[in-house]
C-alpha cells in the first residue's frame, strides 16, 4: 500500500512569507504527527492529529499551526516565516487502538522549505 | 519518557554484524524501546521495538538486558545501504505521540 505522501517534496519562500505544507497518511491510518529537522536541533516534534482534534503539541511559536480533515489528511501552516525556518518538515503516521498502541511510526520523505 | 544515550559514531565491514548500544538508565517499567534510522535525506524508518524480551525481525535484533538499563540493536549483515543515523527512543505505550529522537549514532558501514 502507498506510503505517507508528503506535499510540495521542496519549497522555496520569503521570509515573512505564509508556507501550508500537507501530508497524506496510510491508508487507515489516523494519528499524523509532525516534526521539524534542522542541522542544529536535529528532530523535533510539533504536533499530533487524531480524530482531527490536535491531541499533543510541541515546544514551538504559535506561528506554527497545523489541522486534520475528516479523511486524516494533514496540513500544517507556517505564517511569517523566518529563516531559521528552514528546515526538512517530517510528517508521520501510525495506526491507532489499543492492538496497535506499540506499533512504530511511519514517515515520510518531508518536505524541505527553504526560507530566503 | 526517559532519555538515551548513544555513542555519536560508528564504523563496520560489509558483511560484519553492526552491533549499536544504547543507554537508558532511567528508562520506566511502562516504556518500550523502540530503534528507527535514517538514511540521508529521508524520514526516519522504523525497525524494531521491545519491552523487555529480546525481539528480532526481518531487518534486525534487539537485545534488551534484564535490568533494561541498555540495548543493543543488532543488524547481522550490514550492507552499504545500512549507513544512516540510528535512533534509540524510549516511550511509554499509549504516552504522547511526541517521539524524542535525541542525536542517535551515524554508522557507517565500509566496503
Amino acid at each position: 500500500k502507498a506510503g505517507v505522501t508528503q506535499t510540495p517534496r521542496y519549497l522555496i519562500k520569503t521570509r515573512g512569507q505564509q508556507v501550508t505544507l500537507s501530508c497524506s497518511p496510510i491508508s487507515g491510518h489516523r494519528s499524523v504527527s509532525w516534526y521539524q529537522q534542522t542541522p542544529g536541533q536535529g528532530l523535533q516534534f510539533l504536533f499530533e492529529y487524531f480524530s482531527e482534534t490536535q491531541r499533543n503539541k510541541g515546544n514551538f511559536p504559535g506561528r506554527f499551526s497545523g489541522r486534520q480533515f475528516s479523511n486524516s489528511r494533514s496540513e500544517m501552516n507556517v505564517s511569517t516565516l523566518e529563516l531559521g525556518d528552514s528546515a526538512l518538515y517530517l510528517c508521520a503516521s501510525r495506526q491507532t487502538g489499543a492492538s496497535f498502541s506499540n506499533y512504530g511510526y511511519t514517515f515520510g520523505s518531508g518536505t524541505r522549505l527553504t526560507v530566503v | 519518557d526517559a532519555k538515551t544515550t548513544q555513542p555519536p559514531s560508528m564504523d563496520c565491514a560489509e558483511g560484519r554484524a553492526a552491533n549499536l548500544p544504547c543507554n537508558h538508565s532511567t528508562i520506566s517499567g511502562n516504556e518500550y524501546v523502540y530503534w528507527y534510522r535514517q538514511i540521508h535525506s529521508q524520514g526516519p524508518q522504523y525497525i524494531i521495538h521491545g519491552l523487555k524480551n529480546n525481539e528480532t525481525n526481518e531487518m534486525a535484533s534487539l537485545i534488551i538486558t534484564e535490568d533494561r538499563k541498555s540495548s543493543t540493536l543488532i543488524l547481522p549483515h550490514a550492507t552499504l545501504r545500512d549507513t544512516a543515523v540510528y535512533y534509540c527512543i524510549v516511550r511509554v505505550s499509549n504516552g504522547a505521540n511526541n517521539l524524542f529522537f535525541g542525536t542517535g549514532t551515524r554508522l557507517t558501514v565500509i566496503p
